[in-house]
């Protein structure tokens, strides 16, 4: 069974502060890569996504891919609370469809 | 707007009766997704459609439900003598093709009596 594990959390930073929010994933086929932000109630939202070894930038967002480790992280950077949120580490299936994690729940205290 | 849309955004039905969910993909999009998300939970997979090929029915939990894609399009998914443990946030996810980013609708919230 294919499988991405992350941290339930919650995981709690304060305002102004980097959130690292982690994700390890089974099949090593797997080529796409995608994070996503889910808040409560409300569909998820794509926020990144990378496809080859290294880190990829945007605006505060950071994501980093390692394949040979199958681990696949997301820096936010100067935390805000509207940041908080659940977030989603997705990874493609060999079927194409996406393998979600449970999610991490990050909060950010003002 | 330019997203995926679903309807309805809500549906309270009995239990038994037989329900459709309706997803219209971003214009463009070849490759459609159904999920299943319940309270508390992460997202279950049902079914993928790709261009006109066969859909991939792996994840699809019983033979109750089924689904469908016209005209490479709009897609149906149907529940027929629905259960309690069907209720659940059905989200449906568009995207260019395969290892391409998916893009959610608002989902379909929908709660069996």
């Amino acid at each position: 069974q294919k499988e991405v594990e992350q941290n339930s959390g919650p995981l709690s930073v304060p305002e102004g502060a980097i959130a690292s929010l982690n994700c390890t994933y089974s099949d090593r086929v797997s080529q796409s890569f995608f994070w996503y932000r889910q808040y409560s109630g409300k569909s998820p939202e794509l926020i990144m996504s990378i496809y080859s070894n290294g880190d990829k930038e945007d605006g505060r967002f950071t994501a980093q891919l390692n394949k040979a480790s199958q681990y696949v992280s997301l820096l936010i950077r100067d935390s805000q609370p509207s940041d908080s949120a659940t977030y989603l580490c997705a990874v493609t299936g060999s079927q194409g469809n996406l393998i979600f994690g449970k999610g991490t729940k990050l909060s950010v205290k003002p | 707007g330019a997203g995926v849309s679903q309807s309805p955004s809500n549906k309270v039905t009995e239990k038994g009766k037989d329900v459709e969910l309706r997803c219209d993909p971003i214009s463009g999009h070849t490759a459609l997704y159904w999920y299943r998300q319940s309270l508390g939970q992460g997202l279950e997979f049902l079914i993928y459609f790709q261009g006109n090929s066969a859909p991939d029915k792996s994840g699809l939990p019983s033979d109750r439900f089924s689904a469908e894609r016209t005209g490479g399009s709009v897609s149906t998914l149907t529940i027929q003598r629905t259960q309690q443990e069907d209720s659940a946030v059905y989200l449906c996810a568009s995207s260019l093709g395969v290892d391409q980013p998916q893009h959610f609708g608002d989902g379909t919230r929908l709660s069996i009596l």
